[in-house]
């Protein structure tokens, strides 16, 4: 079946990069996401990929996208206390009418 | 301006009652889901619905029925609610005519539903 696999906890020191890594075994999505969740609070949409293209960048965040590996990325430069919550990779079921999440990377950033 | 909002943010109750969860969204989307977030924080889809029309059904107690009265609402009633029903049911939705067909959901806050 689908399936969606991060690792579970992150944890950097302010100002530093984070990079949280994801794979996933559904080659057919046309895009791959990015969701961010803050305590409390819903999940927001970060950033996403077409699955055409091996990176994007946008600010402080890049995404490296290897279809090869069935490997995605997200990378943080610079990265803030602000940007501690759970991040969760996604992509899109065959039919194209879902996404199947992983189990979220708990991002903890220190001072 | 709220895009998609749930009520209630919190619902405490007993094993075995009934209870229901609303939400709305006034994006103009066309595509509502149901997730559950369990303690862990683990995420899975429940159901979607493309203009009122149930697309998606994952394997969920048939204690758990979502409505959609028009296309801006899906609610979801659970009834003889158990101890495991226990999570945070995020609402979602999306437009499904985005260009590109990208699937782009947008969450609502959550709703905590603690069964004692």
């Amino acid at each position: 079946g689908e399936d969606v696999e991060q690792s579970l906890f992150l944890s950097v020191r302010e100002g530093d990069s984070s990079v949280i890594n994801c794979t996933y075994t559904d080659s057919s999505s046309t895009y791959l996401y990015w969701y961010k969740q803050e305590p409390g609070a819903g999940l927001q949409l970060l950033t996403y990929i077409f699955s055409n293209m091996d990176m994007k960048q946008d600010q402080r965040l890049t995404v490296l996208l290897n279809k090869k590996d069935k490997h995605l990325s997200l990378r943080i430069a610079d990265t803030q206390t602000g940007d501690s919550a759970i991040y969760f990779c996604a992509d899109e079921n065959q039919a194209g009418t879902a996404l199947i999440f992983g189990k979220g990377t708990t991002l903890s950033v220190s001072s | 301006d709220t895009a998609v909002s749930q009520t209630p943010k919190y619902l405490v109750t007993q094993m075995g009652n009934d209870k229901s969860i609303k939400c709305e969204q006034n994006l103009g989307h066309d595509t509502m889901y149901w997730y559950k977030q369990d303690s862990k924080k683990f995420l899975k889809i429940m159901f979607s619905y493309n203009n009122k029309e149930l697309i998606i059904n994952e394997t969920v107690p048939n204690r758990f029925s979502p409505k959609s009265p028009d296309k801006a609402h899906l609610n979801l009633h659970i009834n003889s609610l158990e101890l495991g029903d226990s999570a945070v049911y995020f609402c979602a939705s999306s437009d499904t005519g985005l260009a590109g067909g990208r699937n782009e959901q947008f969450f609502g806050p959550g709703t905590r539903l603690t069964v004692l």
